[in-house]
Formats: structure tokens, sequence, C-alpha cells
């Protein structure tokens, strides 16, 4: 079975500039989430999406939104990039939203503003 | 205080030494907690979950948790080269499963 894959896995803004990120979920998984790494706050949470609709949402700015579509397959978008929002994005997928399941990251892409 | 707190290392040992990593954490609330690696350009991947005190062993790999301590270890038997990657700790979000609490991440070496 495929992992989650991301694409890009590499890429370079400039401020200012938005910025889509693409993520596919493993095969039957309709809960996707997303997190930010960098090295001074580690791993955070940003949102989770289950049968298109956004269940929670931890402590980002709006200007990070996101969507699923039907096929469970989802999108982050950064508008007006900051310095700060260069990281390393992961996306991750479960089975189910509720409960607890195992969640299986994919690469991440790793996001440079300059 | 931060919710969790791990020290970030990095800690180089030689092959075939005993690794202890540790977490604690301050909200009782946490129900789960898991040990995750993530090897360098790579996303993290489950390495051992529990939900109650006590010890839990998986091949080379044991997992304590003190809930009244609210303190977590992972222990690495044996160790190995391959098993150079940062280890974080991680609990999942009281209101949600998937709002996953990370730790810092112990970037860990093991030198043949």
């Amino acid at each position: 079975k495929a992992g989650v894959t991301q694409t890009p896995r590499y890429l370079i803004k400039t401020r200012g500039q938005q910025v889509t990120l693409s993520c596919s979920p493993i095969s039957g998984h309709r809960s996707v989430s997303w997190y930010q790494q960098t090295p001074g706050q580690g791993l955070q949470f940003l949102f989770e999406y289950f049968s298109e609709t956004q269940r929670n949402k931890g402590n980002f700015p709006g200007r990070f939104s996101g969507r699923q579509f039907s096929n469970s397959r989802s999108e982050m978008n950064v508008s007006t990039l900051e310095l700060g929002d260069s990281a390393l994005y992961l996306c991750a997928s479960r089975q189910t939203s509720g409960g607890y399941n195992e969640q299986f990251f994919g690469p991440g892409t790793r996001l440079t503003v300059l | 205080q931060k919710e969790v707190e791990q020290d970030p290392g990095p800690l180089s040992v030689p092959e075939g030494a005993i690794v202890s990593l540790n977490c604690t954490y301050s909200n009782s609330a946490f129900q789960y907690f898991m040990w995750y690696r993530q090897y360098s350009r790579k996303g993290p991947e489950l390495l051992m979950y529990t939900y109650s005190s006590g010890n839990k062993e998986d091949g080379r790999f044991t997992a304590q948790v003190d809930k009244s301590s609210k303190y977590i270890s992972l222990f690495i038997r044996d160790s190995q080269p391959s098993d150079s990657a940062t280890y974080l700790c991680a609990f999942p979000g009281y209101s949600s499963a998937s709002k996953i609490i990370f730790g810092s991440g112990t970037r860990l070496s093991i030198r043949p």
C-alpha cells in the first residue's frame, strides 16, 4: 500500500507570495492533518480535515488554510508568506477522525521563504 | 511552563549501549503516550504507543510511563547505527487524537 505522498518536496518562495502544498493520503484514509516543523518551535499541529470538513485547528493565523477534496486529498495554503513560515510542512493521514488510530506521516514539503 | 519537555540532545553513544530518552509533561489529561522516530529528510514514524503506566516492550525498545510523576521514557537496548535519528515523545490531544502534541525531539547518534 502506498504511503502518504506530498508535493512538491521542496519549494522556494519570497515574502508576500502565497503557496499551495498538496497531500495524498493512504488509500482508505479519510482524515488528513497538517503539521509545521521548525527548529525553534518543533512539530506543531495546524489543522485536521475529515470528510471535506475542518475538524480541529491549531493556533496559527488565518493566513494558513486548507481544504480537503471528496477523494480525501488535501491542500494547504499559506498566503502573504513571512520569513518565519520557512519550515517543513508535514501531512499525516489516518482512517478516521474519532478515537485513537495511528497517523502515518508523509515525507514533508520543505518551504523556504526568502 | 511548556506542556511537554524533552532534552534536545544531541546524544551520542557507542554501538551496543543502552539508550534512555525521556520526556516530562504537565497535562494530567493525557491518556496516550507515544514515541516517534524521525530520520533525516523523512516524516516521523510511530515507534511505540501505550496508554497505561508501566512498561511496554517491543523488540529492543521499551516504553515506560509513570503517570504519577508525569514522566515517560524510551529505552533502546543493543543500540545500532541504524537507530541514529531524532526521537520525539508525543501525546494525542485531549480534545482530538489527531491534535498530537510533540516534544521537541532528541537527536540520537550511535557511533559504530
